[in-house]
């Protein structure tokens, strides 16, 4: 079984500034990790994917996120927040391989402030 | 087509009636998923679909709900004897084949149970 926890169900930064967002997994096989996000009044859409290889994956509009293992984590990151960036950001898990279905987490919705 | 296309996009109904949502996933996809998302959390997920076979059910919250992908394309998520609890965003997804996880959403359908 699979599951995600997303830490702070709302994020607020500053235009310019940095943004991070937090999501730690829990998987009984080694993971694939998605960030998805979601625009008002809209469906979700992939930002990136985590399967194997490169830990640190880049995805749309900037935003990287980094695979770790060791500390069970999958956290969203972007250098400088811009105001087009305010969403729901969702991040979910699915097993390797087979038919897997992917679980997401609760979200985050972030705020840009200008 | 271009996009997982769902419809209605809103459906107000009474308590008790049955309810029918269908979704059209993008052509050529073999997966397809159901999700529900109340709001402010994220999407829960509900059936997922290989070609026409109902691969995994076990998010169905009882057995008023059911799906069905009779051709291995358009799908119905059927609720009877519709109850308020009920309502909620419905979401379809597809996916080119499950071992992606990569899920491509429709814009939901948005059920209101009075």
């Amino acid at each position: 079984a699979q599951s995600v926890t997303q830490l702070g169900s709302h994020v607020s930064v500053s235009e310019g500034a940095l943004v991070l967002l937090r999501c730690n997994y829990s998987s009984s096989v080694p993971p694939y990790l998605f960030w998805y996000v979601q625009y008002p009044n809209q469906g979700l859409q992939l930002l990136l994917k985590y399967t194997t290889g490169a830990t640190l994956v880049k995805g749309i509009n900037g935003f990287e996120a980094e695979f770790k293992k060791s500390e069970t984590s999958f956290h969203l990151t972007k250098p400088s927040a811009h105001m087009s960036d305010a969403a729901e950001y969702f991040c979910a898990v699915s097993g390797i391989g087979g038919y897997q279905k992917v679980t997401f987490g609760t979200g985050t919705k972030l705020q840009v402030i200008p | 087509g271009a996009g997982v296309s769902q419809s209605p996009r809103y459906k107000v109904t009474k308590r008790g009636q049955d309810v029918a949502l269908r979704c059209d996933p993008i052509s050529g996809h073999v997966s397809l998923y159901w999700y529900r998302q109340a709001l402010g959390q994220g999407p829960e997920f509900l059936t997922y679909f290989n070609y026409e076979a109902q691969q995994d059910k076990s998010g169905l919250p009882n057995d008023r709900f059911s799906a069905e992908r009779p051709e291995g394309s358009i799908s119905t998520l059927t609720i009877q004897r519709t109850e308020q609890r009920d309502s909620a965003m419905y979401r379809c997804a597809s996916s080119l084949s499950a071992s992606t996880g990569e899920l491509f959403f429709g814009e939901g359908s948005r059920l209101t149970v009075l």
